[in-house]
């Protein structure tokens, strides 16, 4: 079984320059999470779909941040400008209805300078 | 709002000791918990799934265990190895399909 594919895997910018991440999540996951993680901490979740629809977003940064999933499958996660405190991992993750457990994508890098 | 917290946050032993990581959170209403184990510049590897329904989960040398009452769980690592050395991260999932991670448990295990 195929795993959550992410891309690209490594980003470096400038900032007030633009990125956007793709993952594409497990065959017939329909619930699909990005998760930002800042170096030595643990994952914080920006926004979770379920199917196309939008669950819960509520920590991400509405003013630079956006996400889609369109036909509930790939999903796209855009920064606009980018600011310094951005570098981290974006992880990409996908579950099952519950109780089935989560799985995590490589995560891209973003180092923005 | 669910707030994890992983004790300690990083741990130095010499191989083959047994080790005990810990996890609390402050909102008992989770619908199970997930620990997973983090190496360098990599993603998140599932090591165990425990529902709220049960006491522990085990699979090979690590032994999860939940007290959803009390807001814990441990996860106990035996004959501990060099290839055990990663970040080990827990996170309570509630009924709304949502993890909520700890700061993690960095570990190194020295030959």
């Amino acid at each position: 079984e195929a795993g959550v594919a992410q891309s690209p895997r490594y980003k470096i910018i400038e900032k007030r320059q633009s990125v956007a991440f793709w993952c594409n999540p497990i065959s017939g996951h329909a619930t699909l999470y990005w998760y930002q993680q800042i170096l030595g901490q643990g994952p914080k979740l920006l926004i979770q779909f379920q199917n196309n629809g939008v669950v819960d977003d509520s920590q991400l940064p509405k003013d630079r941040f956006s996400a889609e999933r369109l036909k509930g499958v790939d999903s796209t996660l855009k920064i606009q400008p980018a600011k310094l405190e951005d570098s981290a991992v974006y992880l990409c993750a996908s579950s099952p209805p519950l109780p089935g457990e989560l799985f995590f994508g490589e995560g891209s890098r973003l180092t923005v300078l | 709002k669910q707030e994890v917290t992983q004790i300690p946050a990083a741990l130095s032993v010499p191989e083959g000791e047994n080790l005990v990581l810990n996890c609390s959170f402050t909102d008992s209403a989770i619908y199970n918990l997930q620990w997973f184990r983090q190496d360098p510049g990599k993603g998140l590897t599932s090591l165990l799934l425990i529902q709220s329904s049960q006491r522990e989960q085990t699979s090979g040398r690590l032994n999860a265990s939940l007290d959803k009452s009390s807001g814990r769980s441990t996860l106990y690592i035996a004959a501990s190895q060099p290839g055990d050395s990663a970040t080990y991260l827990c996170a309570p999932r509630n009924a709304g399909n949502m993890l909520t991670f700890g700061g993690g448990t960095r570990l190194m295990v020295k030959p």
